[in-house]
């Protein structure tokens, strides 16, 4: 069956401008969850979702991110205002029980 | 100290051989523990997952766990060149969804 997707898969940006990032999860999965990854290192959590509960806020690393779930499916990841920083490659996942399963990601340049 | 640790690498060791990777965490309350694997440009993707104290095996894979000194390994025998990634593990803690994860073994096997 499909797996996660993430679009758009590359995304070049100016610095201050704002990014919308899209994550599809898995059908029915219930847990969604937004990872960033600099070059070179490991993920970092952001933000994760699951069901109809508050969400996890605990990992985005300022209050320019935000995100959302509609539905309880599709996510999108806002930045507001970018910073060269912001350049990673943001990966979404979704799971139903354990197993998180990961979109290909998008990889954000912020010039 | 960072939550989770490993050694950066490059791990490099000849084909057919065994590999070993290391996985240190901070934090007892950790109860599912994960090893991912990453090629080059692309998203992780899980090898395996482990609870309980002890081995567990999945074909060339066998994962390790001693919750006692905060530690988990992954050994991959019969190590082939489509092997050689970066290894991530990650620590789920009790009943949040979020993974943290270590930034990475990278695994170099030669021909």
């Amino acid at each position: 069956g499909a797996g996660v997707s993430q679009s758009p898969s590359n995304k070049v940006t100016e610095k201050g401008k704002d990014v919308e990032l899209r994550c599809d999860p898995i059908s029915g999965h219930t847990a969604l969850y937004w990872y960033r990854q600099s070059l070179g290192q490991g993920l970092e959590f952001l933000i994760y979702f699951q069901g109809n509960s508050a969400p996890d806020k605990s990992g985005l690393p300022s209050d320019r991110f935000s995100a959302e779930r509609t539905g309880g499916s599709v996510s999108t990841l806002t930045i507001q205002r970018t910073q060269q920083e912001d350049s990673a490659v943001y990966l979404c996942a979704s799971s139903e029980e354990e197993t998180q399963y990961f979109g290909p990601g998008t990889r954000l340049l912020v010039l | 100290q960072k939550e989770v640790e490993q050694n950066s690498g490059p791990l490099s060791v000849p084909e057919g051989a065994i590999a070993s990777l290391n996985c240190t965490y901070s934090d007892r309350g950790s109860q599912s523990f994960f090893w991912y694997r990453q090629y080059s440009g692309k998203s992780p993707e899980l090898i395996m997952f482990i609870y309980s104290n002890g081995d567990k095996e999945d074909g060339r894979f066998t994962a390790q766990l001693n919750k006692a000194s905060q530690y988990v390994s992954l050994l991959i025998r019969d190590s082939q060149p489509s092997d050689s990634a970066t290894y991530l593990c990650a620590v789920k803690r009790g009943n949040t969804g979020k993974l943290i994860f270590g930034q990475g073994t990278t695994l170099q096997v030669k021909p």
